[in-house]
């Protein structure tokens, strides 16, 4: 089983509130993701992260930022909150380093909705 | 057009029986390749990795075609447990090893 850690699993907020999601794992990896998922629909990458003090945006624009003051935390925030933020947001990480298996360990999710 | 496409299905698979399915990448540049599993309102977890040969780990089978641009996946001896949404993965050195998901293909094996 992969040790990495969302909280929390269920979020249901207002609109307007500035919320943070909690990503920790505890393998030491350099790089971590996160990914927005809608119901039956594909994972987009919104950040990411090679180490301390690295972030990037990702392929899908979105209105969160992200932090790596740690390695082994990768918080997202979302200053204001909006229905349409309502999404699984999945965090990920991977200790790959540019041979062999890139395999990403995924969280278990956190699952917004902003009323 | 999108960077890895699947056939959403579901494909409905008798216990027992054999299913394959394919997913296409537009990028000729894409290197390494995956089939993740997804159960219902679970994450990805990785099934198994996607090699030039192709490869097979027990009751599943990955094929690689760089030519036509498309891997597939075999199950055989269908088990209820297989039931699932499989995601296929591609990553491209050129883009900082950055993994690109397809938006799965859904697998629902019967009694």
């Amino acid at each position: 089983e992969a040790d990495i850690y969302q909280t929390p699993r269920y979020l249901v907020i207002g609109t307007g509130k500035k919320i943070t999601l909690e990503c920790s794992q505890t393998m030491g990896h350099d790089k971590m993701y996160w990914y927005q998922q809608d119901p039956g629909m594909e994972l987009h990458l919104i950040h990411y992260s090679y180490g301390v003090n690295s972030t990037e945006k990702g392929d899908l624009s979105s209105e969160s930022t992200v932090s790596r003051i740690r390695t082994e935390h990768f918080p997202l925030t979302l200053e204001s909150a909006r229905p349409s933020h309502t999404s699984q947001y999945l965090c990920a990480s991977s200790d790959f380093k540019g041979q062999g298996n890139n395999e990403q360990f995924f969280g278990p999710g956190t699952r917004l909705t902003v009323l | 057009r999108k960077e890895v496409e699947q056939d959403p299905g579901p494909f409905n698979v008798p216990e027992g029986a054999t299913v394959a399915f394919n997913c296409t990448y537009s990028n000729s540049a894409s290197q390494s390749f995956f089939w993740y599993r997804q159960d219902c309102r679970k994450e990805p977890k990785l099934l198994m990795s996607v090699y030039s040969s192709g490869n097979e780990d027990g009751r599943f089978t990955a094929q690689l075609n760089r030519a036509s641009q498309y891997i597939s996946l075999l199950i055989r001896d269908s088990k209820l447990s297989d039931s699932a949404t499989y995601l296929c993965v591609v990553n491209m050195k050129a883009a900082g090893n950055k993994l690109t998901f397809g938006g799965g293909t859904r697998v629902l094996v019967k009694p």
